[in-house]
């Protein structure tokens, strides 16, 4: 069974300065890996995703990921934070299923940000 | 291009009663899930639609049920409605060919079960 685990559920960041959420999943393969953001009351905005190749992905908004797959991580960095980065944000993993290009997503339980200016 | 619609946006609704959820998906998108996220947790899969077939389901249970159409879009209907489905239920389409894409997700509809 595939699974995320968000060690942190609450991160206060000075705005300008760097930030970077945990991530570490859980799956049997090679895992489809996704960073959402969300802003209270409103649905998921994609800021980037894995899927094969380059460890390194670049996102919107300034924001990377990086895949290790050695410590099961995808963990997200920012260099310098603004204070609309202030939301609650999702990794999750995917995977193939039944001729779909893609099954369920698996989502952790979150990290909200917060940014004192 | 209109992403992913989701209506109603908000909903109250009595215990017991049903209630159905309407998504259009992304243009180009076939395949329809839908998610549902309490308060302070993340997105949880109920289901996943593509050629009006459910594909896919999550731990939830036979209250739970969908539909979807010819155009792709899709409904999810919960009966005997309980307090605990108090919820964000969101919609996410995606094309069912062509990696690369992912998952969009509409804004949502908040439901209270009072």
């Amino acid at each position: 069974a595939q699974s995320v685990t968000q060690p942190d559920i609450h991160i206060t960041v000075s705005e300008g300065a760097s930030l970077e959420l945990r991530c570490n999943y859980s799956y049997g393969a090679t895992p489809y890996l996704f960073w959402y953001v969300q802003s209270p009351g409103q649905g998921l905005q994609l800021l980037l995703k894995y899927f094969s190749g380059d460890t390194l992905v670049q996102g919107i908004k300034g924001f990377e990921a990086e895949f290790k797959r050695s410590q099961s991580s995808f963990n997200l960095r920012k260099p310098s934070v603004h204070w609309s980065d202030a939301a609650e944000y999702f990794c999750a993993v995917g995977a193939r299923a039944g001729g779909t290009s893609y099954g369920k997503l698996t989502f952790g339980q979150g990290t909200i940000l917060t940014v004192h200016p | 291009d209109a992403g992913v619609t989701q209506s109603p946006t908000h909903l109250i609704k009595t215990r017991g009663q049903q209630v159905t959820l309407r998504c259009s998906p992304k243009s180009g998108h076939d395949t329809v899930s839908w998610y549902q996220q309490a308060l302070g947790q993340g997105p949880q899969f109920i289901f996943q639609y593509y050629e009006e077939e459910e594909r896919q389901r999550g731990n939830f249970p036979d209250r739970f049920s969908g539909h979807q159409f010819p155009n792709y879009s899709s409904e999810l209907n919960v009966n005997a409605l309980l307090l605990g489905d108090s919820a964000l239920y969101l919609c996410a389409s995606s094309p069912r060919q062509g990696g690369g894409y992912g998952y969009t997700f509409g804004s949502g509809t908040r439901l209270t079960v009072v």
